[in-house]
């Protein structure tokens, strides 16, 4: 059973970066699936921000694609996000989950989510 | 961009009634559809894969029917436990991309 945990700050400053981190346990970083990151903002819908494979292959929301960073740590079973410039708009439950590679993309394992609040 | 469009916005209904959902595209996805349940305080889970493959653990009563633009999933006899808010979703190989419906919220009365 593939699981799914986040950590990282849960208070960020206005025009700072948030910065999370996603590990994956009960399976393999280097599997054939891409690792993405979700968001939802209190009381809203679901937000797609970006995925990543194993050999640092990324796909970013072109809504936030100027200030997002994705990267893969496979000694450490585990990917990263890196939000910048961030404002009010940017707070929110984020996600992480596991993307199948398969022809319809969808998201079958998630991390319970983590609560950033962007205020200073 | 492709636009998912979910309606109704809110379901009310009672235990043992049969729940009807819809997710409509702005353009055609085949059947590259999934349908996720988030329940209050909860991250969401994958219910529905390729419009209409229950994943591992979904109980019967869910199913998932569609393609093309016109998507449904349907709870055949409610329980307490399905009030949650039910979301669809799609991906597109180019520009490479998810998107998501706003969402169904699920009352029991």
């Amino acid at each position: 059973q593939v699981q799914l945990q986040e950590s990282g700050p849960g208070l960020v400053k206005p025009s700072g970066t948030l910065s999370l981190t996603c590990g994956v346990s009960g399976g393999s970083i280097s599997s054939t699936n891409f690792w993405s990151w979700v968001r939802q903002p209190p009381g809203k819908g679901l937000e797609w921000i970006g995925e990543i494979y194993h050999s640092g292959s990324t796909n970013y929301n072109p809504s936030l694609k100027s200030r997002v960073t994705m990267s893969v740590d496979k000694s450490k079973n585990q990917f990263s996000l890196k939000l910048r410039s961030i404002t009010a708009a940017d707070t929110a439950v984020y996600y992480c989950a596991r993307a199948r590679n398969v022809a319809a993309r969808f998201l079958d394992y998630w991390g319970q989510g983590t609560l950033v609040t962007v205020s200073s | 961009e492709i636009v998912l469009t979910q309606s109704p916005a809110t379901l009310s209904l009672s235990p043992g009634e049969r729940a009807t959902l819809f997710c409509r595209a702005s353009q055609s996805v085949s059947s590259y559809l999934a349908w996720y349940q988030q329940k209050p305080g909860q991250a969401p889970r994958l219910l529905i894969y390729d419009a209409s493959n229950r994943a591992t653990g979904i109980p019967a009563r869910f199913s998932g029917s569609g393609s093309g633009t016109d998507f449904t999933l349907t709870i055949s006899s409610l329980e307490p436990e399905d009030l949650a808010v039910y979301y669809c979703q799609q991906r597109t190989n180019w520009p490479p991309a998810y998107s998501f419906g706003q969402g169904t919220k699920l009352e029991i009365k």
